[in-house]
């Protein structure tokens, strides 16, 4: 079985500010993981993703999450929050060797950016 | 444009009506999905499909029925609708089966059942 969890579904930064969202996640094979950004009124977009190449993975607009396995997280970090990172971002994990149907999505982090 | 369009944006019916949302894609993905969205619940799986005339089930699919007859094309139908249905429905679509593969959705169906 597989789960994932975002810690806080609400987090607030000043603009230049770090943005630290969190992602723990339980899977039972080895998994794919991910982070979608949602802008109010659209769809999700794919922010980045690791598929057990590099540990660090980089995305647009300068996300990048680090794959931790002994801490079973997939952090997501920004050095410095702009105006426009303002969204909801989704953690989601994928077992390994399956099918795309089988993805887990997390329960959202609202982000706010403070002026 | 090229990408997946869902009608319509927004919607309000009644509890026991059908309503269909449609969903069309342009890039000739195998792979389509519906989800809805619900606060603190996040995306939940209702249907998806792997290529025209093979749908299955996912995490949610009491009350909602799926037909795939051309590539481009995945509607969901709610056959009686109820209060419970109301949500943020989002279409989505893959180039590959695999679980590493991105989704790519749509910008969503909010239903309200009244």
């Amino acid at each position: 079985a597989q789960s994932v969890t975002q810690l806080g579904s609400h987090v607030s930064v000043s603009e230049g500010a770090l943005v630290l969202l969190r992602c723990n996640y339980s899977s039972s094979v080895p998994p794919y993981l991910f982070w979608y950004v949602q802008y109010p009124n659209q769809g999700l977009q794919l922010l980045l993703k690791y598929t057990s190449a590099a540990t660090l993975v980089k995305g647009i607009n300068g996300f990048e999450a680090e794959f931790k396995k002994s801490e079973t997280s997939f952090h997501l970090t920004k050095p410095s929050a702009h105006m426009s990172d303002a969204a909801e971002y989704f953690c989601a994990v994928s077992p390994a060797g399956s099918s795309a149907s089988k993805i887990i999505f997390g329960s959202g982090t609202r982000l706010s950016i403070r002026p | 444009d090229a990408g997946i369009t869902q009608s319509p944006r927004y919607k309000i019916t009644e509890t026991g009506r059908q309503v269909t949302l449609m969903c069309h894609q342009t890039w000739s993905h195998s792979y389509m999905f519906w989800y809805r969205q619900d606060l603190g619940h996040g995306l939940r799986l209702i249907y998806y499909s792997a290529a025209a005339d093979i749908t299955d089930k996912g995490e949610v699919p009491d009350g909602y029925v799926v037909s795939r007859s051309k590539t481009e094309n995945f509607p969901l139908t709610l056959e009686s609708a109820t209060r419970s249905q109301t949500s943020v429905y989002f279409c989505a679509s893959s180039d590959r089966q695999g679980s590493n593969s991105p989704l790519h959705f749509g910008n969503g169906t909010r239903l309200t059942v009244t």
